[in-house]
């Protein structure tokens, strides 16, 4: 299955800024995901990333807060704009790794914003 | 709307013995469901999956079964370890796509 480095881990802004999250998959993938755990919840699908393409946006998540780039096969970043203390949580990236061996996860970028 | 329920948010089980965690779904697209297993600070880690077309996946300790009827799955970890303290997703996907997730349930074991 594939791997996934995710940076940074974690990280304490303030209210108001941006923060860049990056995903580095070890091999080349079509689609990537991002995640979004708030606190005690479960995970939920933020957007699905595909190379060439403008991401896939789920319902309740907009490209001006969450801008996705996908330069290639192999990376992709997930940017929380003008953040808020609501945004508080933990982002994960993901890719399909094939019947066996289910969707990889990065370790996840704890975000706390202050 | 909760696709995907687990509605023990915690089990706690003897060192040694079944640890059975339930899931039920309610979309009917669903394919392709998994387990996934997490420690705090880590992403989940894949445990095991099940198609549609399957009753019954068996990976070493873990089993997950499905009842399509019923629109649930189990999965079973025999022996329970130490080691499986975590907190356990289901999670269901339409055509391998993307993800829908449970609420998760923590699961201790007992020395």
């Amino acid at each position: 299955s594939a791997v996934i480095s995710q940076k940074p881990s974690r990280d304490i802004c303030q209210r108001g800024t941006s923060l860049t999250i990056q995903c580095q998959v070890d091999s080349q993938v079509t689609m990537m995901f991002w995640y979004r755990q708030q606190p005690g919840q479960s995970l939920t699908l933020i957007a699905t990333a595909n190379q060439g393409s403008e991401a896939t946006y789920e319902s309740g998540f907009v490209i001006d807060k969450f801008p996705i780039s996908r330069p290639n096969l192999t990376f992709s970043t997930l940017t929380v704009s003008n953040m808020s203390p609501e945004d508080s949580s933990i982002y994960l990236c993901s890719v399909a790794g094939g019947v066996n061996y289910g969707y990889t996860f990065g370790s996840g970028t704890r975000l706390t914003v202050v | 709307d909760q696709q995907v329920k687990q509605n023990s948010p915690s089990l706690s089980v003897q060192e040694g013995r079944i640890s059975i965690l339930n899931c039920d779904y309610t979309n009917s697209m669903f394919d392709y469901f998994l387990w996934y297993k997490k420690y705090p600070a880590e992403g989940p880690t894949f445990l095991i999956s099940i198609s549609s077309i399957k009753d019954k996946n068996e990976d070493g300790r873990f089993t997950v079964f499905l009842n399509k009827s019923a629109k649930h799955l189990s999965l079973h970890i025999v022996p329970s370890q130490p080691g499986d303290s975590a907190v356990y997703f289901c999670a269901a996907s339409p055509g391998a796509q993307k993800l829908v997730f449970g609420q998760g349930t923590r699961l201790t074991i007992n020395p």
